[in-house]
């Protein structure tokens, strides 16, 4: 019955390796999204997925490529992992209004 | 443009009001609001258009001030589970892009 999952819930690796989280929407949403939460827990949108209309904001690295399979999903893959990617993952799926619907998150640690 | 929120944390007991502000230097579609539980996701709690129209939720409320580019949450006769770091997200364009606040952390105390 889970609206919107990730996986994995927690991950942990090594700096320069190349990692994905993974997500999944059952709400027949359009639109799906990721955001990053740092440690002062601000909340920053990179990416949003419409009808494979791709828009990133443009302060987030080419090393970071979201993945979209099919309307359901939107996984988030980060090449060369840095120490400043440490930080909460969120992704998110939004109704007919634009509110969000957050999934639990994936809290990445790169060592 | 990140929205400024106001105040940056408050503590309260139950039973008590609080009011928290987010307001934005550029023209809004929309403001969102949301909480989030420590170690949880956030969580929806209302979304207001711009037309000035309040809604509500429970005991938790909200305005629009699309002049002023500002909305206010109310939370009244607040209880313990209000605690946690409420959220104002603001929409200004057709991209349905939020670009969120820094938060406000409520603490309610028995």
């Amino acid at each position: 019955d889970t609206a919107v999952s990730q996986t994995p819930k927690y991950l942990v690796t090594q700096m320069g390796n190349d990692k994905s989280i993974k997500c999944e929407q059952n709400l027949g949403h359009d639109t799906m999204y990721w955001y990053k939460q740092d440690s002062k827990k601000f909340l920053k949108i990179m990416f949003s997925y419409n009808n494979k209309e791709l828009i990133i904001n443009e302060t987030v690295p080419n090393r970071f490529s979201p993945k979209s399979p099919d309307k359901a999903h939107l996984n988030l893959h980060i090449n060369s992992l840095e120490l400043g990617d440490s930080a909460v993952y969120f992704c998110a799926s939004s109704g007919g209004l634009g509110e969000q619907f957050f999934g639990p998150g994936t809290r990445l640690t790169v060592l | 443009q990140q929205p400024v929120q106001s105040p940056q944390a408050v503590i309260l007991r139950e039973g008590e009001d609080a009011v928290i502000n987010c307001s934005s230097s550029k023209a809004l579609y929309s403001v969102h609001w949301y909480r989030q539980k420590h170690g949880e996701a956030p969580v929806f709690l209302m979304i207001l258009l711009k037309g000035g129209e309040q809604k509500g939720h429970e005991k938790i409320s909200a305005s629009f001030n699309e002049k002023k580019q500002q909305s206010s949450l109310y939370l009244t006769a607040s209880q313990l589970s209000y605690s946690g770091t409420y959220f104002c997200g603001t929409e200004g364009g057709s991209a349905r892009q939020l670009t969120f606040g820094s938060g406000t952390q409520l603490t309610v105390l028995p």
